[in-house]
């Protein structure tokens, strides 16, 4: 079946510094992949999403490339802000099937001033 | 544009009663799911639906009901709450099946 590896964390950098959060699947075919961020208190929000192999999703200065050689969507940002503090979600949704999205853990990313 | 709102944002519940989670979107859109996020566990997938009339267990589906009326409405029912039940519970619906979920803001449940 459909899994999702994710950097556990908790991860700490200071303000400006370079950010990646490891992220690999495992699943059939041409899954669509996806980061997700959750702010404390709050549901989760779409963060960037790509579709086949290859494509970088890309926003609000994060980026993540599907990798289909290494089954793997790393996400990156090169200086990262207090206000990135949040919990981010790889997750991956298979193109052909109805099922929904298979989530990794989570990791919690603070940023200190 | 609401899109997905859940009601009630808490709740706690004795074991063994009984609770309806409510979850609207008014995006138009097919798919809808319930998932419940638990501290180190990610999120997992406890309902969805593919259309109105038609829905389909997940991961988690046990001590859980669901039904589709209509496409706006997706409510989950705890048909006797445990303390296991204890959780956040998040409502989404998306588009097709290559887009991402759009998630309501939660609910949080307490079974004492």
């Amino acid at each position: 079946g459909n899994s999702v590896t994710q950097m556990e964390g908790p991860v700490t950098l200071s303000e400006e510094a370079f950010l990646t959060i490891n992220c690999t699947y495992t699943a059939t075919g041409y899954p669509s992949l996806f980061w997700y961020v959750q702010y404390p208190g709050e549901g989760l929000q779409l963060l960037l999403k790509a579709t086949k192999a290859d494509d970088k999703g890309s926003n609000k200065g994060f980026e993540a490339t599907y990798r289909k050689e290494t089954t793997s969507f790393h996400l990156e940002k090169g200086s990262v802000q207090v206000s990135d503090s949040a919990v981010y979600f790889c997750a991956l949704r298979h193109s052909g099937s109805a099922r929904q999205l298979t989530f990794g853990s989570g990791t919690q990313l603070t940023v200190l001033p | 544009n609401a899109g997905v709102t859940q009601t009630p944002k808490f709740q706690v519940l004795k074991t063994g009663q009984s609770m309806t989670l409510q979850c609207a979107q008014d995006m138009n859109h097919e798919y809808m799911s319930w998932y419940r996020q638990d501290p180190g566990m990610g999120l997992r997938l406890i309902h969805y639906s593919v259309g109105a009339g038609i829905t389909d267990q997940g991961e988690v589906p046990n001590g859980y009901n669901v039904s589709r009326s209509t496409t706006e409405d997706f409510p989950l029912r705890l048909l006797s709450a445990a303390p296991s039940q204890t959780s956040v519970y998040f409502c989404a619906s998306s588009e097709g099946t290559v887009y991402g979920y759009t998630f309501g803001s939660g609910t949080r449940l307490t079974v004492v």
